[in-house]
């Protein structure tokens, strides 16, 4: 069985640019969170994604948005980034939208100069 | 807002049991208890869940009090692979979906 995956595991991106970060989620996941974790911090809820939909949102501006697709994997689109975006971006995908343990990804390196 | 107050940082020397404490006093009545643990800077690795019973598994044992208002997790034989960050986390639900609300968590260091 395949855990999460994520990809890319490091990006550098400069302010004012765009980004799309990527997720598998966990064979017979159906439902994928994005959290931020800045340095030092624990992370924090973006998004959560239940059968192509958004299900519900964290305290981000609309600039960070995201999909998911038929296979329930997903993506996290940053746009117009800021020095402050700089973190790491993390997958989690569980077998339900309420109920059920998420399981993270490996995370992405995002790096705004 | 953190639904968690956790220590931030605790020592535990190797083969000894460690145990993290966690308070919670907000909880409501459906909301599970979560640990995870995070080593440098990697995805968070699931642990352990509780609603109100003590639960055990293969990697540890967590003790939730009767008035739910604290919990305590304990890694029986902790070895130098134990250090971590471990976040004890409120999983809360909303509309249609669930969330994990993460705080600072506590640095455990296992020492020889």
């Amino acid at each position: 069985e395949t855990g999460v995956t994520q990809s890319p595991t490091h990006l550098i991106k400069t302010r004012g640019q765009q980004v799309t970060l990527r997720c598998s989620s966990q064979s017979g996941h159906n439902t994928v969170s994005w959290y931020q974790q800045a340095l030092g911090q624990g992370p924090q809820f973006i998004f959560q994604y239940y059968r192509e939909e958004e299900n519900g949102r964290g305290n981000f501006p609309p600039r960070f948005s995201g999909l998911q697709f038929p296979n329930y994997s997903s993506e996290l689109n940053v746009n117009a980034l800021e020095l402050d975006d700089s973190a790491l971006y993390l997958c989690a995908s569980s077998p339900g939208r309420r109920g059920d343990t998420q399981y993270f990804g490996p995370g992405t390196r995002l790096t705004v100069l | 807002d953190a639904k968690t107050t956790q220590p931030p940082s605790m020592d535990c020397a190797e083969g000894r049991a460690a145990n993290l404490p966690c308070n919670h006093s907000t909880i409501s009545g459906n909301e599970y208890v979560y640990w995870y643990r995070q080593i440098h800077s990697q995805g968070p690795q699931y642990i352990i869940h509780g609603l109100k019973n003590n639960e055990t598994n293969e990697m540890a044992s967590l003790i939730i009090t009767e008035d739910r208002k604290s919990s305590t997790l304990i890694l029986p034989h902790a070895t130098l692979r134990d250090t971590a960050v471990y976040y004890c986390i409120v999983r809360v639900f909303y509309n249609q979906g669930g969330k994990l609300i993460f705080g600072q968590g506590t640095e455990l260091s296992v020492k020889p």
